[in-house]
């Protein structure tokens, strides 16, 4: 079993929906990572979490460390957040990142 | 925050020749790590480079393939030895920020085909 499970593996949906990923994780964090990773390959950091909710522009981030759980949503979506969203963690005191296998969104116009 | 450039971008490459990857960050870091995507995996760290240093590499990841420059505190480079077709990944060097000491920032990555 991964240490980091996400989920949908894939999605696609209409311009202008609420997008939900979701990340599981099995082990102690000390934070948990948000990133974007565009076609061409670059990785954009869009959170670090350790406890609550983060927002930015139309992202939101929550975590429940009891449930080992960590949603990204994307309110009104749109085309150019079609990318793949990786989970990471930071395990306790490890500076290592362990990552999830990434979520496809497809935002359909 | 940091901003990391990779050089190359991309780059195709014959079977049995060496590339050599370069990462600069815009400011001073004490750690760097560089990993590699598979088609259609997830990334895998392949070492941490700290300044002055030899790199420490994960399990299946050995210097000779991957032999790793730090020379200074902004600086790193990744070489990818006798290449096979297997190489064909994308690259990425990241870099912890030094006010949490978590690793946060990432490259634009370096994408190899290997023919």
């Amino acid at each position: 079993k991964n240490e980091v499970e996400q989920s949908p593996q894939n999605l696609t949906a209409q311009e202008g929906e609420f997008i939900t990923i979701n990340c599981s994780y099995s082990v102690g964090i000390s934070a948990l990572h948000w990133l974007q990773q565009h076609p061409g390959g670059g990785i954009v950091s869009l959170f670090m979490l350790s406890s609550g909710k983060k927002k930015h522009g139309r992202l939101i981030a929550t975590i429940n460390i009891q449930e080992k759980h960590s949603s990204l949503h994307i309110t009104a979506s749109h085309p150019r957040d079609s990318a793949v969203y990786i989970c990471a963690v930071a395990g306790d005191g490890n500076e290592k990142l362990t990552f999830g296998t990434g979520t496809r969104l497809t935002i359909i116009p | 925050s940091a901003v990391i450039s990779q050089k190359p971008s991309r780059d195709i490459c014959q079977r049995g020749t060496s590339l050599t990857i370069q990462c600069q960050v815009d400011s001073q870091v004490t750690m760097m790590f560089w990993y590699r995507q598979q088609p259609g995996q997830s990334l895998t760290l392949i070492a941490t480079a700290n300044q002055g240093s030899e790199a420490t590499y994960e399990s299946g990841f050995v210097i000779d393939k991957f032999p790793i420059s730090r020379p200074n505190l902004t600086f790193s480079t990744l070489t990818v030895s006798n290449m096979s077709p297997e190489d064909s990944s994308i690259y990425l060097c990241s870099v912890e920020d030094l006010q949490t000491g978590i690793e946060q920032y990432f490259g634009p990555g370096t994408r190899l085909t290997v023919t």
